[in-house]
């Protein structure tokens, strides 16, 4: 059965803090594994995608890395502000027909001032 | 920002009625799904479409229905609502092939009293 676990489930930072958020995964075949923002009461928002030949991967503030060796991923983010609040989910897309995605369970993260 | 609409925001209900959630996107996906998630829970997909006229049924058991019968346009039914459908329901679209980002829309939270 595909599964993707991530660690920690909630995470409290101070403003400016970094963090780095994990992701173990076992989808098969792999075909790719994103990290998602989600703001409470929101929909999901992409922020990185990663193919199993990309070892890591940029956004602004946020940097994914990814080990289709081990079936890990991280997220880590850089000087982290309040409007990083939110619950950052991590989704990897099986190679086969229809790329169906399994989702796991985020982790919620809060920045305090 | 993604264009994807989804109406209503928020809904409460008593027991026993019908209701229709609705999603629209304006980016011309022929892909959509239909998720539940509950507070603090990972998304899991209960419909979705590869175009007009295609509807599946996804992971987790669902009593609602859809139907596609417009490119932009796919609905969610429940004939008779009751307190176990209490959730909140976010809709998604992406183009076939590619990456297949998917873009959510800001989801409709369901209370069924």
């Amino acid at each position: 059965k595909n599964q993707v676990e991530q660690s920690p489930q909630s995470l409290i930072i101070l403003e400016g803090k970094n963090c780095t958020l994990q992701c173990n995964y076992t989808v098969s075949p792999f075909s790719n594994l994103r990290w998602y923002k989600q703001d409470t009461g929101r929909g999901p928002v992409s922020l990185t995608i990663m193919t199993f030949s990309e070892n890591t991967k940029s956004n602004g503030r946020y940097t994914a890395t990814l080990d289709a060796d081990t079936k890990q991923s991280s997220l880590h983010i850089t000087a982290s502000q309040l409007s990083d609040s939110a619950s950052y989910i991590c989704v990897v897309s099986a190679g086969n027909a229809g790329n169906m995605l399994t989702f796991g369970g985020g982790t919620r993260l809060m920045v305090k001032p | 920002e993604a264009d994807i609409y989804q109406t209503p925001r928020y809904l409460v209900i008593g027991t026993g009625k019908k209701i229709t959630l609705e999603c629209s996107q304006t980016m011309g996906h022929d892909k959509m799904y239909w998720y539940q998630q509950d507070p603090g829970m990972e998304l899991h997909l209960i419909h979705y479409s590869y175009g007009v006229n295609s509807t599946e049924k996804g992971d987790l058991s669902s009593e609602s229905t859809v139907s596609r019968i417009r490119t932009e346009h796919f609905p969610l039914t429940l004939e008779s609502a009751r307190p176990s459908h209490t959730s909140q329901y976010l809709c998604a679209s992406s183009f076939r092939g590619g990456e297949e980002t998917q873009y959510f829309g800001p989801g409709t939270r369901l209370l069924v009293l």
